[in-house]
């Protein structure tokens, strides 16, 4: 079974930067995307963005789009989300999963589905001056 | 973006008994393929989220036949025959492929 182990817990200050990450076990980059998903405390889910390694480039969140970058290394299947600019309402628990891909054949691309089969455990990144 | 949205919000079910939750989208989910990307989560209190269903109706594997979905376009329906202690959390409807991935607000269940 595919396991994801997410870095540890982290404090920021506002304005700076956090870089989270997420190592998988297994052949999970083959064939496979990492998204990333993150919860405000008492809050709901919100999708980040997501990034299908075979294929290289990421996509992003309209909303968060511009702050945040998401990597991945094929040769340790480690994936990394990083986000800049941070502020108070960035304070949240940060969670990757891996994702079912889908291929545009007209575009000739791979993307992220919403079908995340195994989840990391989670990194709270709290946000404090 | 699509916007997802779920009734109830909250939901207090008797054990043994049936719930139902209902997701709906702001504009259809079908896709040129022919498939539709919608699915249902499950938050158990202190966890990560875990997949229950995939595109609409397909069990996600180890999940229990007491769970069951259904629906298509804009609607869609997440039904629990028999609610257990077990299902207790928060369900979220979720959509999409690519670069348009949206959850629903989610819907707390708890036990009588």
């Amino acid at each position: 079974q595919v396991q994801l182990v997410q870095s540890g817990a982290e404090v920021k200050k506002p304005g700076s930067s956090v870089k989270v990450s997420c190592k998988t076990s297994g052949d999970t980059f083959s064939g496979y995307g990492i998204s990333w998903v993150r919860q405000a405390p008492g809050q709901g889910l919100e999708w980040m963005g997501g990034i299908v390694p075979i294929f290289g480039a990421a996509e992003y969140g309209r909303r968060i789009q511009g702050r945040v970058t998401i990597t991945a290394d094929e040769s340790t299947g480690t994936a990394y989300m990083e986000l800049s600019g941070l502020t108070s309402e960035d304070t949240a628990i940060y969670y990757c999963a891996r994702a079912y891909t889908y291929y545009d054949h007209i575009g000739g691309t791979y993307h992220c589905t919403g079908h995340f089969d195994s989840w990391g455990q989670g990194t709270l990144v709290t946000v404090s001056s | 973006d699509v916007v997802m949205t779920q009734t109830p919000l909250s939901l207090s079910v008797t054990p043994g008994q049936p719930a139902s939750i209902s997701c709906k989208s702001s504009r259809s989910l079908l896709q040129n393929n022919g498939k539709t990307y919608l699915y249902w989560y499950l938050q158990k209190p202190g966890q990560s989220p875990q997949l229950l269903i995939y595109e609409i109706s397909r069990l996600f594997s180890g999940v229990p036949d007491r769970f069951s979905g259904s629906g298509s376009g804009t609607t869609f329906t997440l039904q629990i025959s028999r609610v257990e202690a077990d299902d207790v959390g928060v369900y979220y409807c979720m959509q999409g492929v690519g670069k348009d991935l949206t959850f629903g607000p989610g819907t707390k269940v708890e036990i009588k």
